[in-house]
């Protein structure tokens, strides 16, 4: 069974600073796609990045880079130089047989 | 482009009720998936259409079902309402693609049901 796992509830960052939101996985399938999508307050949900589990290099979106480690199954979110406008939930997801979300982080942008 | 619609984005309905919620996808998307968003149990997959067929099912009751049609928008109904199905409902839409796919969904604003 497809599982994903964010385990932290709530992050805070000081603004400009660099912030790792964290997410493992566990599937038996050699084929997945990994998403992260923010949810701000007013509650639509943004898809940020997308890394495939045959890609080679991790992605980058602007401020934004997935660190792969395919082995230890996880797939860590980095937002570098962090903005105000960052304060949010993240979700990491996983597209396999079905799209399962992790539970979610909260992050805090302090300036 | 317009986006993922949802309609109404507000609800309230009594216990027993039956409730039909509508999404319209991103013109060119075929498929449409279902989530239910609640602060307990978090973003859980109800279920994904693609032309007319439902692909795959979530871990719900089968008072929840959907529908999607020939224009590609879709409706999930569910029947006699329970206090727990108070929720945020989100409609996503993508362009199909397989397990590998780097497509992602887009996402509407959401349904918020609130059951009485």
């Amino acid at each position: 069974a497809q599982k994903i796992t964010q385990t932290q509830p709530g992050m805070f960052v000081q603004e400009k600073e660099a912030v790792t939101l964290d997410c493992t996985y566990d599937t038996s399938d050699p084929s997945y796609g990994l998403f992260w999508y923010k949810q701000p307050s007013s509650g639509e949900m943004i898809f940020l990045i997308y890394q495939g589990s045959y890609d080679q290099q991790n992605a980058t979106e602007g401020r934004y880079s997935l660190n792969f480690q395919k082995a230890r199954k996880s797939a860590n979110l980095v937002i570098s130089a962090s903005q105000l406008g960052d304060s949010a939930m993240y979700f990491c997801a996983m597209r396999g047989y079905d799209m399962r979300f992790g539970a979610g982080t909260r992050l805090t942008v302090k300036p | 482009k317009a986006g993922v619609t949802q309609t109404p984005r507000y609800l309230i309905k009594t216990r027993g009720q039956q409730v039909t919620l509508s999404c319209s996808p991103i013109s060119g998307h075929r498929s449409v998936s279902w989530y239910q968003q609640t602060p307990g149990q978090g973003l859980q997959f109800l279920f994904e259409y693609f032309s007319e067929t439902q692909r795959n099912k979530g871990n719900f009751p089968g008072r929840f079902s959907g529908r999607q049609f020939s224009n590609s928008r879709s409706e999930m109904n569910v029947s006699t309402l329970e206090l727990g199905d108070s929720a945020l409902y989100l409609c996503a839409s993508s362009s199909p693609g397989g397990r590998n796919s780097n497509q992602p969904q887009h996402f509407g604003d959401g349904t918020r049901l609130s059951i009485l």
